[in-house]
């Protein structure tokens, strides 16, 4: 079975300034990662993934994470953020083995809200 | 040029009732998903369909039934609505089971 733990349920921060969003996962077996983002009122949309190759994966819009396998996190970061980041994001994590009972299910952390002021 | 559209996008109903919610996907994927979103922003997946076959059946009570006429629709009917059941539900597709899932804009259903 397979688990996600996003640490902070709500991050506030000022615009301008940098932020991590945490999360944890467990799995038996090697996974793929995944972030999120749900803006107020919208579905959900897909910021950037982890499948293979370098560790450090970055979005359009100057968001990145990092796979560690050691310490079993995929952390959110961004050096500077905007009002229009505000939103809800969400880490997911799915299993790279094919044929797998829970192959395609993605299981997803709690979420994060991240609020951003001016 | 939607990519995974849901109808309908708010549903209210009465306990008891029997509903049903329709996704459809233009990106030609092969799986399809059904996902329910709780009041806590919980996000849990019910099924998955794999080219009109399921694949993915979670511990969802007996009166939620998906029905898949095609690749690129994948239905989630609901029988006996219940106060529990109130929830966003969002559809998902991706090209196989090991490919990224795109997902729907929600439906946001809620029983009275």
């Amino acid at each position: 079975a397979q688990s996600v733990t996003q640490l902070d349920s709500q991050v506030p921060v000022f615009e301008e300034a940098p932020v991590e969003l945490r999360c944890n996962y467990s799995s038996s077996v090697s996974v793929y990662l995944f972030w999120y983002v749900q803006y107020p009122n919208q579905g959900l949309q897909l910021l950037l993934k982890y499948l293979s190759g370098s560790t450090l994966v970055e979005s359009i819009n100057g968001f990145e994470a990092e796979f560690n396998k050691s310490q079993t996190s995929f952390h959110l970061r961004k050096p500077s953020v905007h009002i229009s980041d505000t939103a809800e994001y969400f880490c997911a994590v799915r299993d790279s083995v094919a044929g797998g009972t829970s192959y395609g299910k993605l299981t997803f952390g709690q979420g994060t809200i991240l609020t951003v002021h001016p | 040029d939607t990519a995974v559209s849901q109808t309908p996008k708010y549903l209210v109903t009465q306990m008891g009732n029997d509903k049903s919610i329709k996704c459809e996907q233009n990106l030609g994927h092969d799986t399809m998903y059904w996902y329910k979103q709780d009041s806590k922003k919980f996000l849990k997946i019910m099924f998955s369909y794999n080219n009109k076959e399921l694949i993915i059946n979670e511990t969802v009570p007996n009166r939620f039934s998906p029905k898949s006429p095609d690749k690129a629709h994948l239905n989630l009917h609901i029988n006996s609505l219940e106060l529990g059941d109130s929830a966003v539900y969002f559809c998902a597709s991706s090209l196989g089971p090991s490919d990224t899932q795109y997902f729907g804009p929600g439906t946001r259903l809620t029983v009275l």
